[in-house]
């Protein structure tokens, strides 16, 4: 139980074009879904929190008119890159956390490989 | 706010030998603790959670970690590690906020 896919599992785009990655919650309802980026070798860093039906919570430093997301429903949170640039190349992870879940524990999906050139 | 700390960043043990990774942790309230795994190219797998019950936690693929709240620490261990061990691990902390806070990670390579 307790499945998150994310799609595509790798991505490569031009520079200036968008890029949509999609985070399923498989076999539960996610009340919250968190986008994460992570550089190289480096540990993750938290971009947004995410609930259905309401606008995504960005950290400090994340620009959300670059990094849209949109959770349409209790399965679904997309992450939308605009306008990429080389410089959004990263490993781009998701995860989710449902009623079920014990002390805030998150689902994570299997990870985004965006490359931009 | 809460934050964790991972001590090493790269541990080598032998095939055999014992893992002891380490992770101390800062909060004002009692936390939820985290032990995640990360293969290469992959997501985040859960290795065992630490939500106020048992201080001593037992997980997936031979790993359990201890809470000691005197010593604000969390450390994972196995008595002997094996070749599918080498990987990323991360330490994480929750409180009320739901975020996780995650360590820099530890990386493990395991010798033949």
């Amino acid at each position: 139980g307790a499945v998150v896919s994310q799609h595509p599992s790798r991505v490569i785009c031009k520079s200036g074009t968008s890029v949509k990655i999609e985070c399923r919650s498989l076999d539960f309802q996610a009340t919250t879904m968190f986008w994460y980026r992570q550089f190289p070798k480096k540990s993750l860093m938290l971009m947004a929190t995410s609930n259905e039906g309401s606008k995504a919570t960005y950290e400090q430093g994340v620009e959300k008119d670059k990094f849209l997301i949109n959770h349409a429903s209790l399965t679904l949170s997309t992450l939308t890159v605009t306008s990429a640039h080389p410089e959004d190349s990263s490993f781009y992870i998701c995860s989710a956390n449902g009623l079920a879940s014990v002390g805030y524990e998150q689902y994570f999906g299997p990870g985004t490989r965006l490359t931009v050139t | 706010a809460q934050s964790v700390t991972q001590l090493g960043s790269h541990v080598s043990v032998s095939e055999g030998a014992l893992v002891l990774l380490r992770c101390n942790y800062s909060s004002s309230v009692p936390p939820y603790l985290f032990w995640y795994v990360q293969y290469p190219n992959q997501g985040l797998q859960l290795l065992l959670k630490y939500t106020s019950a048992a201080t001593l936690v037992k997980g997936i693929n031979g790993f359990e970690a201890e809470f000691k709240k005197s010593e604000t620490s969390f450390h994972l261990t196995k008595p002997s590690a094996h070749m599918s061990d080498a990987a990323e691990y991360f330490c994480a902390v929750s409180v009320n906020d739901y975020k996780l806070s995650f360590g820099a990670g530890t990386t493990v390579t395991v010798r033949a």
